[in-house]
């Protein structure tokens, strides 16, 4: 069974350009949820998608935004790219069990901003 | 979103040395999450915590749910140069909402 897969593995962009990040999550999992990790630093919680809809958001500006899609998969936006946006974005998966529930991750798309 | 208390920060520890860590919460987890993560990579699942009190062993590694359900321990026995690497704690708070540790960078010294 296939785990997590993010495309592409490295993005180079341009301050001010756009960014479109892109996760499948693992068969049968409906919830996907997206992590910016600057370089040596934690996991910056930024959206967590479920069926569909955006359950949560974390502390980042209107610029990065995102989508679900009817089969779980997801996308990432970042608008107006700035060099600090700079940084390992990585993607997980899980499915609602009730209490024992576990999320997986992908290995993450490096994005560069020049 | 909230993150929870992971200590220490960083270890620089020998080869062959124990290494012991732990995440601390204000809030009460359904479960808690170990996960390692190499350079570039993405976290991979260490262990998985259950119930309070449970210890649960994962060859060297071993972890435990608190009693409180409010933290978790995570203990590496004899760490080898391939220990290196960021932990993270995690837990699952209702549904499927997680938090995770500020994470915890090994350095095995040969």
């Amino acid at each position: 069974e296939a785990g997590v897969t993010q495309s592409p593995t490295h993005l180079i962009k341009t301050r001010g350009q756009q960014a479109t990040l892109r996760c499948s999550p693992i068969s049968g999992h409906t919830s996907v949820y997206w992590y910016q990790q600057a370089l040596g630093l934690g996991l910056q919680f930024l959206l967590w998608y479920d069926e569909g809809e955006e359950r949560n958001r974390g502390n980042f500006p209107p610029r990065f935004s995102g989508r679900q899609f009817p089969n779980y998969s997801s996308e990432l936006n970042v608008n107006a790219l700035e060099l600090e946006d700079s940084a390992l974005y990585l993607c997980a998966s899980s499915m609602d069990q009730g209490s024992k529930n576990i999320q997986y991750f992908g290995a993450g798309t490096r994005l560069s901003v020049l | 979103g909230q993150q929870l208390n992971q200590s220490p920060q960083s270890m620089f520890i020998q080869e062959g040395e124990d290494v012991s860590m732990n995440c601390t919460s204000s809030s009460i987890f359904n479960t808690w999450l170990w996960y390692k993560q190499d350079p570039g990579e993405g976290p991979v699942l260490l262990i998985a915590l259950y119930k309070a009190g449970e210890l649960t062993s994962n060859g060297r590694l071993t972890a435990q749910f608190g009693i409180t359900r409010k933290d978790s321990f995570l203990n590496i026995s004899a760490s080898i140069p391939s220990d290196v690497g960021i932990y993270f704690c995690a837990g699952q708070l209702i549904g499927n909402q997680f938090y995770f540790g500020t994470g915890t960078s090994l350095t095995v010294i040969p």
